[in-house]
């Protein structure tokens, strides 16, 4: 069965510097993994998704992850920050087991805070 | 136009109301998905159709009662809810059940009076 494991509830980076949200993975076969953004009140809007393509990752509002399966990781960076970027961060894994429904399964979320 | 739309956005209901959430895909996807999103809690995945089927009720209680009449429209029946369905209830579809993202629409926050 697959699982996701985002290490940190909360992170907090000023303006301009790196952010890096990390994402842990358990599946067993090869992953489909995802990260999304949740703003207040909204839904969940893709940001970058791997599928066994390119290891790195380039995602939308200049976010990039790297698949690393040697550490079963997939962590999201951004160099720099930008206020527009608090949010609510989802880093999931897709379910192609045996069931294959697609569904995704979400790790529990990292809300970013930027400080001016 | 928003690929996945749903309706109403925000919703009050007593305990012993009846109401329902719409979820309207135009991407022409097949796979449709309802969510729900409690405050502290991971995304919770309720119901998973496929090609207007069933394919997954995840230990969800009846009170909550699905209705996929075709692969655009997905709705979820209240009937006798309690306080704690609280939440926002996030209606996603895919293109098919094989893995590729979900696109989500922008959710019906309920409350439960």
């Amino acid at each position: 069965a697959q699982s996701v494991t985002q290490l940190g509830s909360h992170v907090s980076v000023s303006e301009g510097a790196l952010v890096l949200l990390r994402c842990n993975y358990s599946s067993s076969v090869p992953p489909y993994l995802f990260w999304y953004v949740q703003y207040p009140n909204q839904g969940l809007q893709l940001l970058l998704k791997y599928t066994s393509a390119a290891t790195l990752v380039k995602g939308i509002n200049g976010f990039e992850a790297e698949f690393k399966k040697s550490e079963t990781s997939f962590h999201l960076t951004k160099p720099s920050a930008h206020m527009s970027d608090a949010a609510e961060y989802f880093c999931a894994v897709s379910d192609r087991g045996s069931s294959n429904t697609g569904k995704l399964i979400f790790g529990q979320g990292t809300t970013l805070q930027v400080k001016p | 136009e928003t690929g996945v739309t749903q309706t109403p956005r925000h919703l009050v209901m007593g305990m012993t109301n009846k109401k329902s959430l719409k979820c309207e895909q135009h991407l022409g996807h097949n796979a449709m998905y309802w969510y729900k999103q409690s405050a502290k809690k991971p995304l919770e995945l309720m119901f998973v159709y496929n090609f207007k089927e069933q394919t997954e009720n995840n230990s969800v209680p009846s009170r909550f009662s699905p209705e996929c009449p075709n692969s655009s429209h997905l709705f979820l029946h209240l009937h006798t809810l309690q306080p704690e369905d609280s939440a926002l209830y996030l209606c996603a579809s895919s293109q098919d059940p094989g893995g590729t993202e979900a696109f989500f629409g922008q959710g019906t926050r309920l409350t439960v009076v």
